[in-house]
């Protein structure tokens, strides 16, 4: 059973406009989440993250909104930039030293000019 | 900034081979986790280390093992090689501060088992 969704596979946007990525997760015990850019044939890159006693956390135009409640959070680009096109992976855990990451299966974010 | 280092970046072996994939984590990071990522997949979490001791444990096969040394590099070995092997695997590393603990990935070993 996948612990973390991302149900949106991928997600066209224009230049300058604003990317929402969603991500929805079943396992309450989850209290620190992420997201990552990825390419292909290389590693993840970390753009930000969250801590569940924040709702909000903001980095340049990356912006994560955690509802806890609803066990979703997105991520926000604004503006969006043609150099964001990438698979974006939500990621969750239970944050003790060295717990694993709980990644979805990733959404395709593609930005046009 | 120093990044992840793994290597090798490319490996082909053969079935029933052994493979030994080698990360050196970002300096003064203490935990390396290990991620294995099929075509078309998203990561899936294989085994953790904090201070050099096993900290969790994903869907590893028994084939494989792992180990942390004393300079804080990590070691996956992969015994009796299977076509099913073949994937991307990524290293990370992390810092664990309370409550922050971001994990930075490697660029990844391709394993192509034929």
């Amino acid at each position: 059973d996948q612990q973390v969704k991302q149900n949106s596979p991928s997600l066209s946007v224009q230049e300058g406009r604003i990317s929402i990525l969603n991500c929805d997760y079943t396992n309450s015990m989850f209290d620190y989440f992420l997201w990552y850019k990825k390419y292909p044939a290389e590693g993840p890159t970390f753009l930000i993250s969250i801590s569940s006693i924040k709702d909000k956390n903001e980095d340049g135009r990356f912006t994560v909104f955690l509802n806890k409640s609803a066990k979703h959070l997105s991520l926000h680009i604004v503006p969006s930039q043609p150099g964001d096109s990438a698979v974006y992976f939500c990621a969750a855990s239970q944050n003790q030293a060295g717990t694993a990451l709980i990644f979805g299966k990733g959404t395709t974010l593609s930005v046009s000019s | 900034a120093a990044g992840v280092i793994q290597s090798p970046r490319h490996l082909i072996k053969e079935k029933r081979e052994t493979a030994t994939l080698k990360c050196y984590p970002i300096p003064r990071h203490d935990t390396v986790y290990w991620y294995q990522q099929g075509p078309g997949q998203d990561p899936q979490f294989l085994i953790s280390f904090y201070e050099k001791m096993q900290s969790d444990k994903g869907s590893i096969p028994d084939r494989f093992s792992a180990q942390q040394f004393s300079d804080y590099h990590s070691e996956l070995n992969m015994s009796s090689l299977e076509l099913g092997d073949s994937a991307l695997y990524f290293c990370a590393s992390s810092l664990v501060r309370g409550l922050v603990d971001e994990q930075y990935f490697g660029p990844g070993t391709r394993l192509t088992v034929t």
